[in-house]
């Protein structure tokens, strides 16, 4: 069974530019969070979706937003980039939102330049 | 608001030594409690949780925690060191399973020769 895939791995943007990252969950699993890991602020939560509808929202600025797809694939977007959004973005997903635990993806390397 | 602290941001043990990794928390209601690895340029991955029931709970790659409630403590052990232990661990806790999770800041283990 193949593990939660994030694309891409890496990527490199300019100030002022916008980004997306894309996350499949596990097969079967039908809710994703996203969360943003800083050395300086830690892992924090970005937002929640479960059959296509944001469930949950963390303190992000408008700029970050997210959808998700009927095949429960998601997508975070962050518009106007800044650099302090140099972040490891990560994607976890579950079976639902009631699931005890999270299973992460490997995460997509965001450098602001 | 639930929060997760983390005492030592930095551990250093000899290979085959004990390890410790201290993780306390605040939470209004029973938690759901959490250990997470992460390696280098890697997602998080699940060490082992406690949910409800047995307040010691056993996890991957011989791992163990001991949920607490009188000390609000999830303490993370492993009774002798690897030299491929040597990663950051994250203590996570939610307050219901439908909820997000929660992160503490983090230690870096890193095991001597």
């Amino acid at each position: 069974k193949a593990g939660v895939t994030q694309t891409p791995r890496y990527l490199i943007k300019t100030r002022g530019q916008q980004v997306t990252l894309s996350c499949s969950p596990i097969s079967g699993h039908r809710s994703v969070s996203w969360y943003q890991q800083t050395p300086g602020q830690g892992l924090q939560f970005l937002f929640e979706y479960f059959s296509e509808t944001q469930r949950n929202k963390g303190n992000f600025p408008g700029r970050f937003s997210g959808r998700q797809f009927s095949n429960s694939r998601s997508e975070m977007n962050v518009s106007t980039l800044e650099l302090g959004d140099s972040a490891l973005y990560l994607c976890a997903s579950s079976g639902s939102p009631l699931a005890e635990e999270a299973f992460f993806g490997q995460g997509t390397r965001l450098t602001v330049v | 608001a639930q929060s997760v602290t983390q005492l030592g941001s930095h551990v250093s043990v000899s290979e085959g030594a004990l390890v410790l990794l201290r993780c306390n928390y605040s939470s209004s209601v029973p938690p759901y409690l959490f250990w997470y690895v992460q390696y280098p340029n890697q997602g998080l991955q699940l060490l082992l949780k406690y949910t409800t029931g047995a307040t010691l709970v056993k996890g991957i790659n011989g791992f163990e925690a001991e949920f607490k409630k009188s000390e609000t403590s999830f303490h993370l052990t492993k009774p002798s060191a690897h030299m491929s232990d040597a990663a950051e661990y994250f203590c996570a806790v939610k307050k219901s399973s439908g909820d997000k999770l929660t992160f503490g800041t983090g230690t870096r283990l890193a095991v001597r020769p």
